[in-house]
């Protein structure tokens, strides 16, 4: 059974840093482009940012850009979110999840349950 | 930068159909966009309804159906059910590795 597990969200003052990891299990991680989805409290979700199976392409929505990192590790069955310069905007739950390549057409099939960041003083 | 467009809220009746609709705010979504549904319910984690434009995930009744319609990517709910009230989203991928969620329907089924 594939599962998706978050970690490391918490309470963080607006400045500071928050590393979230995305334990799977049930699938081989390397396989797979992994991704982080973010919903701010009341709001829709919002796109955060994508990996390449092997960790070598990286992209992000332009409001993370310079501030978060995404990364992995396959043999840790793993990959994270390292989150940098954190502002009251990045409070949201952030969701890791997987997506699909059904013959070259990409979608989300799973998703982890969520972890919640929280940026305040 | 472009917008992906989805309609705030939407109302049905049971038994009801609905259409759900995913547009851009410059330009017409296309199969090039990938357009997938997602569905969630408060508390909890978005689930997979239909990728590939019409193919609904694993588990997904047959009441959801998803199409192009005109220049939108649409998701038609056909016999609507109390337990259809949900959020749906969609989500298109913009080229250049980004991808964009819509704002999502707020479904009421009443």
């Amino acid at each position: 059974e594939v599962q998706l597990v978050e970690s490391g969200g918490g309470l963080v003052q607006p400045g500071g840093s928050l590393r979230l990891s995305c334990a799977a299990s049930g699938f081989t991680l390397s396989g797979y482009w992994m991704t982080w989805v973010r919903q701010a409290p009341g709001k829709g979700l919002e796109w955060v940012a994508n990996i390449k199976q092997d960790g070598s392409v990286k992209y992000y929505v332009d409001s993370v850009k310079g501030r978060f990192t995404i990364s992995r590790d396959n043999a840790k069955n793993s990959f994270y979110l390292q989150m940098n310069s954190l502002t009251a905007e990045d409070t949201a739950v952030y969701y890791c999840a997987r997506w699909y390549d059904s013959s070259g057409y990409y979608f989300i099939d799973y998703w982890g349950q969520g972890t919640l960041v929280t940026v305040s003083s | 930068q472009t917008v992906v467009t989805q309609e705030p809220a939407f109302s049905v009746s049971p038994g009801g159909t609905v259409t759900l609709t995913c547009g851009l705010s410059s330009g017409s979504v296309s199969t090039s966009h990938h357009p997938s549904w997602y569905h969630q319910t408060p508390g909890q984690a978005p689930r997979t309804l239909i990728y590939r434009i019409s193919v609904r995930s694993s588990g997904v009744p047959d009441r959801f159906s998803g199409s192009i319609l005109g220049n939108k990517a649409a998701l038609t709910i056909t016999g609507a059910q109390a337990d259809d009230e949900s959020d749906y989203y969609c989500v298109l991928y913009m080229g250049s590795g980004i991808w964009v969620f819509g704002g999502g329907t707020k479904l009421t089924v009443l």
